[in-house]
């Protein structure tokens, strides 16, 4: 087990609700990264959190937000979903600075219908 | 061009075969390079960094070629429990994030 631990595991939206996703990152990573994972292809980087600021963000659009709270957990937030946006997202938490292994959650596999 | 492309395979492999993936990556200042197993519907597990100098873990090795700039994995002896799709990861450099093939499947039969 990596110690990454991910809410809620599955989880149905209908287009155009509003989801949020959590992350608890392992002991002593204070860095967490979010993917999104399509059927049939690898994950896609969205963005990342280092000190409760945004780090880096992949091409997703501003619907996809997030957070990192003090204790280097973190959520996603997605905005007026669309059927696309169905898909198994993973937090990855990671020690910065000393680019190390990324250690993923079991994931959130949101559908939207 | 992708930037960390794979083949997506599958690979059918009779048990105790030897397999080999490659994988090739656009960016020639990536830093940091990684081999990911991922279950059906499980999250991907991370099964190797990977070195200039190569390294192996038991059956398992991956090399890194920066001039051609792509990284191998190469499972020897294969077992039935190597079924799993196989993903390369690459940290481009510039930030934490990586970049991931989209996967090779491997299945393993008797």
């Amino acid at each position: 087990e990596t110690g990454v631990t991910q809410s809620p595991t599955h989880l149905i939206k209908t287009r155009g609700q509003q989801v949020t996703l959590r992350c608890s990152s392992q002991s002593g990573h204070n860095t967490v990264s979010w993917y999104q994972q399509a059927l049939g292809q690898g994950p896609q980087f969205i963005f990342q959190y280092y000190r409760e600021e945004e780090n880096g963000r992949g091409n997703f659009p501003p619907r996809f937000s997030g957070l990192q709270f003090p204790n280097y957990s973190s959520e996603l937030n997605v905005n007026a979903l669309e059927l696309d946006d169905s898909a198994l997202y993973l937090c990855a938490s990671s020690r910065p600075q000393e680019y190390t292994e990324a250690f993923f959650g079991q994931g959130t596999r949101l559908t939207v219908v | 061009r992708k930037e960390v492309e794979q083949d997506p395979g599958p690979f059918n492999v009779p048990e105790g075969a030897t397999v080999a993936f490659n994988c090739t990556y656009s960016n020639s200042a990536s830093q940091s390079f990684f081999w990911y197993r991922q279950d059906c519907r499980k999250e991907p597990k991370l099964l190797m960094s990977v070195y200039s100098s190569g390294n192996e873990d038991g059956r398992f090795t991956a090399q890194l070629n920066r001039a051609s700039q792509y990284i191998s994995l190469l499972i020897r002896d294969s077992k039935l429990s190597d079924s799993a799709t196989y993903l390369c990861a690459v940290n481009p450099g510039n930030t934490d994030k990586l970049i991931f093939g989209t996967g090779t499947r491997l299945q393993v039969f008797p």
